[in-house]
């Protein structure tokens, strides 16, 4: 099975900085990588499919790149409700495996 | 409104069965590919498994900690999906959510709580 990595596995920046997260697929999943984010005690929220398609309603500081085997998260201006774990996750194929997370504070 | 409203969790003893309950409403179930999804308390989330729409013969997968012991089903009549577990370990103890696969998991519902435990 393709395995999903993520990093950092936690990271903590300032309001306003730029935030960049890694997620590597152990084998090539094209374009079918989605990003969630899941702020604490609430349900996970897409955020971005395709690997760069912004979900609707979702604010423009989320920005997602990549293809194949690597793909980034980047928040262009962090804000406090930005405090959160995000994940990723491949969607080409069963198993649809999840990242571990990576948790941003503030 | 679009919505997913899982029902069916409790406690229940190691061995032992229990059948998760998703309601849809708002969108056409019929042709969505049903999801769920599982997350112990403080870890990760754990892909579970998923049913296809009928277009594409109800096919099932899951994820290789739960097969043979997890069957996910639905009922396009009701308009619901279904998580029937069997053989339940202290490790799946987690809250167990449905969603909605579109492009990524675009709708989930609020969860329902299984504990595992003697």
């Amino acid at each position: 099975d393709i395995q999903m990595t993520q990093s950092p596995s936690s990271l903590s920046a300032s309001v306003g900085d730029r935030v960049t997260i890694t997620c590597r697929a152990s084998q090539g999943i094209s374009n079918y990588l989605a990003w969630y984010q899941q702020k604490p005690g609430k349900v996970p929220k897409l955020l971005i499919y395709a690997a760069s398609t912004l979900q609707s309603g979702v604010p423009s500081r989320f920005s997602g790149s990549g293809s194949g085997t690597d793909f980034t998260l980047t928040i262009s201006s962090l804000q406090p409700g930005d405090v959160a774990t995000y994940y990723c996750q491949r969607y080409n194929s069963a198993p649809f495996t999840f990242g571990p997370g990576t948790k941003v504070d503030i | 409104e679009v919505q997913l409203v899982e029902s069916g969790g409790g406690l229940v003893q190691p061995g032992g069965s229990l059948k998760l309950s998703c309601a849809a409403s708002g969108f056409t179930f019929s042709g969505s590919a049903m999801h769920w999804v599982r997350q112990a308390s403080g870890k990760g989330l754990e892909w579970v498994g998923r049913v296809r729409s009928k277009a594409n013969s109800y096919a099932t997968a899951y994820a290789a900690s739960v097969k043979g012991r997890f069957t996910i089903s639905r009922d396009d009549s009701k308009s619901t999906a279904y998580l029937q577990m069997n053989s339940l370990k202290t490790e799946d103890t987690a809250v167990y959510y449905c969603t909605r696969l579109l492009s990524g998991l675009d709708v989930w519902g609020q969860g329902t709580t299984v504990t595992v435990s003697s």
